[in-house]
């Protein structure tokens, strides 16, 4: 399978600073990534949408100016917590593919907590 | 739209005997079928999907799941459960009209195995 790298995998920080996470297709060029949050116990929440080179496009009920999401090469998307508070405390979940994948891939994950 | 429902909060098992996890979908179209593991703050596995073909699809670490159009079920089952099968799994399906690669989940299952 495909090789992704999200980092960090786990973070802690203060409420108001900006955390940003990466995920990097290794293995292969990912024209499309998908961000998902995953609350305890819970399935997983689409968050955003981004094609590389394009706006990210975001799911109803989440904050694009909070999520900052970049997908400027076809191997590297970020994602940005603006102005951190307690409730943005979650696993965060990455996942690029390509058309020509029929499965998704994951990201390990990272864990932020906000203190 | 597409949905997946999988009934069953938690499924517990012992060691050795066969381990079940149910899913149903729903989507307009056909539907290509997914099943994901997660361990603890890990992101997802893909352990098997259908596409189109043979009805029971088989996977990693001996699991295999079957595909009924008539029920619109996905289950994912196992002969002989291992402890170390204990995780989360989760069973997502996309509409194969849709555009781009973007996957619905189940809420998930736990699944516990007991020595």
């Amino acid at each position: 399978g495909a090789v992704v790298s999200q980092h960090p995998s786990r973070v802690i920080c203060k409420s108001g600073t900006s955390v940003k996470i990466e995920c990097r297709s290794l293995d292969f060029q990912a024209t499309t990534m998908f961000w998902y949050r995953q609350f305890p116990k819970q399935s997983l929440m689409l968050m955003a949408t981004s094609n590389e080179g394009s706006k990210a496009t975001y799911e109803q009920g989440v904050e694009k100016d909070k999520f900052l999401i970049n997908h400027a090469s076809l191997t590297l998307s970020t994602l940005t917590v603006t102005s951190a508070h307690p409730e943005d405390s979650s696993f965060y979940i990455c996942s690029p593919t390509t058309l020509m994948n029929t499965e998704a891939f994951f990201g390990q994950g990272t864990r932020l907590t906000v203190v | 739209a597409q949905s997946v429902a999988q009934p069953e909060d938690q499924v517990n098992v012992a060691e050795g005997n066969p381990l079940t996890v149910k899913c149903t979908y729903s989507v307009s179209g056909n539907p290509y079928l997914f099943w994901y593991v997660q361990y603890p703050n890990r992101g997802l596995q893909f352990l098997l999907k259908y596409i189109t073909g043979d009805n029971l699809v088989k996977g990693s670490y001996g699991f295999e799941a079957e595909f009924n159009k008539s029920q619109t079920s996905f289950h994912l089952k196992k002969p002989s459960a291992l402890v170390s099968d204990s995780a989360l799994y989760f069973c997502a399906v996309r509409d194969i009209r849709a555009a781009g690669n973007k996957l619905t989940f189940g809420g998930g299952t736990r699944v516990l195995v007991k020595p």
